[in-house]
């Protein structure tokens, strides 16, 4: 057990619907990423949120969005659904801190919301 | 933007058997890393790596960093069927005092280990 908590563990829906994942990272850590793994692109890095803020951003799509809040619990939000958008979406949270000697950043993994879409 | 090779792309040993498996980065390694997972689930982190000629081990999982070539190698011995799993090497593309802390991820390997 990382420490990270996702929910829920399974989404199904329809193409055009709107979900919302959420993630809770490890006690203490401050940045939370969101991934996305599918069989075609494999893991790809999608967001990072560092104490409330958005700190970088990858491939993500406009329909996505994010954000963390003051108890540093994290959400993400997949709005008009498509059928590529069916993966696996990870969230992890790291220790690190901006700005501190401490520059290697072991990224801690939740279990995973596995997201069909129909 | 960097990429991660990794190679084989899956491996099949028996048990007892040790195995190699390695990851080549496009571009300068700030960390690697490397994770375990079995289908479907979560990433376990196993180990980083950070300074070219280091080595770590945890239990029978040894990897090591060859920073000039810009390559980590993730060594099994003996293995077992609880070593089953896909295994991901990961980088961070560029120094965490800059920017962001994202990782790039490779491809993985699928092991399985046959009793």
């Amino acid at each position: 057990d990382s420490g990270v908590t996702q929910t829920p563990k399974h989404l199904i829906t329809a193409t055009g619907q709107r979900v919302t994942l959420r993630c809770s990272p490890r006690s203490g850590d401050l940045s939370v990423y969101w991934y996305q793994q599918s069989l075609d692109q494999g893991l790809q890095f999608l967001i990072q949120y560092y104490n409330g803020e958005e700190r970088a951003k990858g491939n993500i799509l406009e329909r996505f969005s994010a954000q963390q809040f003051p108890d540093l619990h994290s959400e993400l939000n997949l709005s008009s659904l498509e059928l590529g958008d069916s993966a696996l979406y990870f969230c992890a949270s790291s220790p690190a801190r901006l700005g501190t000697p401490r520059v290697y950043n072991e990224q801690f993994f939740g279990p995973g919301t596995r997201l069909t879409v129909l | 933007s960097q990429e991660l090779e990794q190679s084989p792309q899956s491996l099949i040993v028996q048990e007892g058997k040790n195995l190699t498996i390695n990851c080549t980065s496009s571009k300068t390694l700030y960390g690697l890393y490397w994770y375990k997972q079995k289908y479907g689930e979560g990433l376990i982190f196993l180990m980083m790596l950070q300074k070219g000629g280091e080595e770590k081990s945890h239990e029978k999982i040894t990897a090591k960093l060859d920073e000039k070539k810009q390559q980590s190698s993730l060594h099994i011995t003996a293995s077992q069927p609880s070593h089953a799993g896909i295994y991901l090497c990961g980088a961070a593309p560029y120094h965490l005092y800059n920017q962001g802390g994202k990782l790039i991820f490779g491809q993985g390997t699928e092991l399985s280990v046959k009793p």
